[in-house]
């Protein structure tokens, strides 16, 4: 089965660190860019970070350069968000999300995880 | 980075025919994609590209564009159509993505 499971969430403190984790099957993993989107309790879709195919970032939002690092392991069929310095802001329900295209990408979301809730509060 | 802008609220008559709108400048450059995301639902993409619909998804979901504007048509909506529909799109220096705020799609 095509499917993407995230882990990882939970309630932070304000200031401290999460790493939230994604594992895929049922397709080729190490042939598509994939993403993290997050989703604020009531609130829409804003987009994370990407990553290519080989670990090369696409790029993070500004609300998250600096304090958060994407990376996956081909090997393991798994993309990982490394957050630091968390924020009440940061409260969502993280999306990890498969591109369209092989290879490069496309910043089209073609399979979605069900997400897992990341809330900071003190 | 550039904004998307959408309608907060649309409604349709059963079997009728509904546009849902996005715009931005970044769509000048950009074609958009859109999704569907049903209440504790993940979002479900129903169109992407210049003309590229997704194995599974209904031919009554079609995309278009024009000028700084993207939309959506449901063509003969059904009931299982109310949602939220998001469009997204590259922004205008093509290196972070956007977002519109989304439109709740009522079915009447």
């Amino acid at each position: 089965e095509v499917q993407l499971v995230e882990s990882g969430g939970g309630l932070v403190q304000p200031g401290r660190s999460l790493r939230l984790s994604c594992a895929a099957s049922g397709f080729s993993f190490d042939d598509y860019a994939m993403h993290w989107v997050r989703q604020a309790p009531g609130k829409g879709l804003e987009w994370v970070s990407g990553i290519i195919w080989n670990s090369g970032a696409l790029g993070y939002a500004d609300s998250v350069k600096g304090r958060f690092t994407i990376s996956r392991d081909n090997a393991k069929n798994s993309l990982y968000l490394q957050m630091n310095s968390l924020r009440p802001e940061d409260t969502a329900l993280y999306y990890c999300v498969k591109d369209v295209s092989p290879k490069s990408g496309t910043y089209y979301f073609d399979l979605w995880g069900q997400g897992t809730l990341v809330t900071v509060s003190s | 980075s550039s904004e998307l802008t959408q309608d907060p609220a649309v409604s349709v008559a059963l079997g009728q025919t509904v546009r849902i709108t996005c715009q931005g400048d970044s769509l000048r450059i950009y074609y958009a994609s859109w999704y569907q995301q049903k209440p504790g639902q993940a979002p479900v993409l129903v169109f992407y590209d210049k003309d590229s619909r997704p194995s599974g998804i209904p031919d009554r979901f079609s995309g278009s564009r024009s000028g700084n504007t993207a939309s959506l048509t449901i063509t003969g909506a059904q009931a299982e159509d109310e949602a939220d529909y998001y469009c997204n799109s590259r922004d205008s220096s093509g290196d972070h993505v956007v977002f519109g705020g989304g439109t709740k799609l009522t079915v009447l």
